[in-house]
């Protein structure tokens, strides 16, 4: 079936310090990956996505993310976090099929992000 | 664009009432998907759409539930009857599909069923 995971359910940091989230999935053929982050009761915002092409990917507000396709992994990183970087972090998975993508994403449980002025 | 338009924002509703929840996609996107989120089990995907046609409603919980989109601009999910597990955010998102994947979310619909 189907899977994705976030090992770290919490993180919490101090400003300043670097950060990297972790998330693995189970699906063996060829994927699209994101990473979503949903601010305190806000709605879930894109924060960069991975198609093909160079595996490490940068997104707004100083993310990147590496895919690691022999890991399956697409890990999430910043070299320094910010108070305001403090927000609930979704990892998803989009399965490609034959060749076209169904749509559908697996969202992983998310980790929260707590970082201390 | 205007992004994906949820409406209410909010909902307080007594135990037994119908609840309607109100999506308009954004425009030219053909995937629609319906989603649940609480803090105890996390975001459920519901149910999804692709050309307004229902691909996948395994995830809707119970025949209490159920979901429409009678166009490409306009979908629906309905509680009836609504019980207080029924109890919060409901996020519609929308997509391209196809070779786009990614999906953008609306703003939510807070739901509390008393």
């Amino acid at each position: 079936a189907q899977s994705v995971s976030q090992h770290n359910h919490h993180v919490i940091l101090s400003e300043a310090a670097s950060l990297e989230l972790g998330c693995n999935y189970s699906y063996g053929g060829t994927v699209n990956l994101f990473w979503y982050v949903q601010y305190p009761g806000q709605h879930l915002q894109l924060l960069l996505k991975y198609f093909s092409g160079d595996p490490l990917v940068k997104g707004i507000k100083g993310f990147e993310a590496e895919f690691i396709k022999s890991k399956f992994s697409f890990n999430l990183r910043k070299p320094s976090v910010q108070w305001s970087d403090t927000a609930e972090y979704f990892c998803a998975v989009n399965r490609k099929n034959r060749g076209s993508t169904l749509g559908r994403l697996y969202f992983g449980r998310g980790t929260q992000l707590t970082v201390w002025p | 664009d205007a992004g994906v338009i949820q409406s209410p924002r909010h909902e307080v509703t007594e135990m037994g009432q119908e609840v309607t929840l109100r999506c308009k996609p954004i425009s030219g996107h053909n995937s629609l998907f319906w989603y649940r989120q609480t803090m105890m089990r996390g975001l459920e995907l519901l149910i999804y759409f692709n050309n307004n046609v229902p691909i996948d409603d395994s995830g809707m919980p119970e025949d209490r539930f159920s979901a429409k989109m009678p166009n490409a601009s306009f979908s629906t999910l309905k509680i009836q009857p609504s019980e207080p597990r029924d109890s919060a955010v409901y996020f519609c998102a929308t997509g391209e599909g196809g070779q786009g994947g990614g999906q953008y979310f609306g703003a939510g619909t807070r739901l509390s069923v008393l």
